[in-house]
């Protein structure tokens, strides 16, 4: 079974911190994503990867970086963390798109970050 | 204006009734639609994918419907169980030259259900 780990399920920083969310597949995808996820608002994508190095900006990249140096592995960092910030994290990887039907995309389980 | 809208936002059934969530999507050019499964504080997890050539799929007591005319898609469950209760995402696909990947995901803000004893 494929698997999407995300480091950590829950965290609480401070204001103006630095935070890393860790993400790591183990079925050699190209595509890597992550989300965040708020009521009312369904997922929105932050960053996209889809290949070492290689990153894209999704819909809300504000106040984010990501980092993919390995295949398996894509961070998301949050330079200043901000109140705004306080969400749901989900880190998602999948096959490079082939076909019309593309390839199932997998979702690891989340990260809860609150920012006070 | 999100191109995925989802309906009901939440819904209440019995255990062993059947439902039907409903997904309108206006994401043009269509490439597929895929149903997700998410339960509270988890990653959503993939029911169906269908293409623009499919009308029906099924996963198990879940069958997904598409009408490509009309841009619509249901799931259905049949004979609920405690354990459907989640939140019902629907994410529609369509392919674009403005991203590296070739495709972009739009999401549904998903149905939430509750199915009671």
């Amino acid at each position: 079974d494929v698997k999407v780990t995300q480091s950590s399920r829950y965290l609480v920083k401070r204001t103006g911190e630095k935070v890393f969310l860790e993400c790591v597949q183990d079925m050699d995808h190209e595509n890597m994503f992550w989300y965040r996820q708020d009521p009312g608002l369904g997922l929105r994508l932050i960053y996209f990867s889809y290949d070492v190095k290689m990153k894209e900006k999704g819909d809300i990249p504000e106040g984010y970086s990501v980092s993919r140096e390995k295949k398996e592995r894509f961070s998301l960092i949050l330079e200043s963390a901000s109140t705004n910030q306080t969400s749901m994290y989900l880190c998602a990887s999948s096959r490079r798109w082939t076909g019309l039907s593309g390839n199932t995309i997998y979702f690891g389980e989340g990260s809860w970050l609150t920012v006070v | 204006k999100n191109q995925v809208e989802q309906s009901p936002q939440s819904l209440i059934i019995l255990e062993g009734k059947n439902c039907t969530l409903q997904c309108n999507y206006t994401v043009s050019p269509f490439s597929n639609l895929r149903w997700y499964k998410q339960d509270t504080g988890r990653g959503p997890v993939s029911l169906t994918i269908m293409t623009f050539s499919e009308n029906t799929k099924s996963n198990g007591r879940y069958t997904a419907t598409l009408d490509a005319d009309t841009k619509q898609s249901s799931l259905h469950i049949t004979a609920s169980q405690l354990s459907d209760s989640a939140s019902y995402i629907c994410v529609v696909i369509h392919l674009t030259s403005n991203s590296n990947s070739g495709y972009a995901l739009n999401f549904g803000k998903g149905t939430s259900l509750l199915v009671t004893p």
